[in-house]
């Protein structure tokens, strides 16, 4: 079965842009969160989206969106991007997100803003 | 506010000894699940071991188990015999079941040869 899947592992971009990354679960679960790791601070949690409804959103502002397809594939944008935005963006999906189930990660998109 | 804390951003250990990474949380919940989680350097995060708040047992997952202290909220991973595949960063987590994780800051172990 195959795992947690994030393109691209790596990205660079300049401030002002807008950039798009991408999650596909495994087969079967429904439910894909984001969360952006940064050193110092841990994982930060952005949001949760289940059978393309997001469920639950991270305190990060507006100029971070996300949506889920059909398939359970996950994108999210950053808009405008700042220095700050630099972190690791990691992908994790479930069957329901329910409070007892384990968590299956993306090796992550490592985003560079210069 | 439901938080996370690790105080210790790094430790070390001798192979083969025995070494407890600490975590402690912030909740007025009563049932909610704790997790740690194991990041390598290739950056994917493992599920080393689980725990629900209502069990006093505390889990075991062969060479790691957890010293969970509920009124305290403690939750401790204690890992035995360790080997050098242990080395990794280590993130202590909360799940309040609102369809997201709160997670600690992570303690990097270095284990020596």
């Amino acid at each position: 079965k195959a795992g947690v899947t994030q393109t691209p592992r790596y990205l660079i971009k300049t401030r002002g842009q807008q950039v798009t990354l991408s999650c596909s679960p495994i087969s079967g679960h429904r439910s894909v969160s984001w969360y952006q790791q940064t050193p110092g601070q841990g994982l930060q949690f952005l949001f949760e989206y289940f059978s393309e409804t997001q469920r639950n959103k991270g305190n990060f502002p507006g100029r971070f969106s996300g949506r889920q397809f059909s398939n359970s594939r996950s994108e999210m944008n950053v808009s405008t991007l700042e220095l700050g935005d630099s972190a690791l963006y990691l992908c994790a999906s479930s069957r329901t997100a329910g409070r007892d189930e384990k968590l299956f990660f993306g090796s992550g998109t490592q985003l560079s803003v210069l | 506010a439901q938080t996370v804390t690790q105080s210790q951003p790094e430790m070390s250990v001798q192979e083969a000894e025995t070494v407890t990474l600490s975590c402690t949380y912030d909740t007025s919940e009563s049932d909610y699940y704790l997790f740690w989680y194991k990041q390598p350097p290739s950056r994917q995060m493992i599920l080393v071991i689980r725990q629900e708040a209502y069990k006093q047992q505390n889990a075991t997952e062969n060479r790691f188990s957890v010293n969970f202290q509920k009124a305290a909220k403690s939750f401790s991973l204690k890992i035995s015999d360790s080997q050098l595949g242990d080395a990794a960063m280590y993130f202590c987590a909360y799940s309040p079941g609102t369809y997201k994780y709160i997670f600690g800051t992570g303690t990097r172990l270095k284990v020596l040869a």
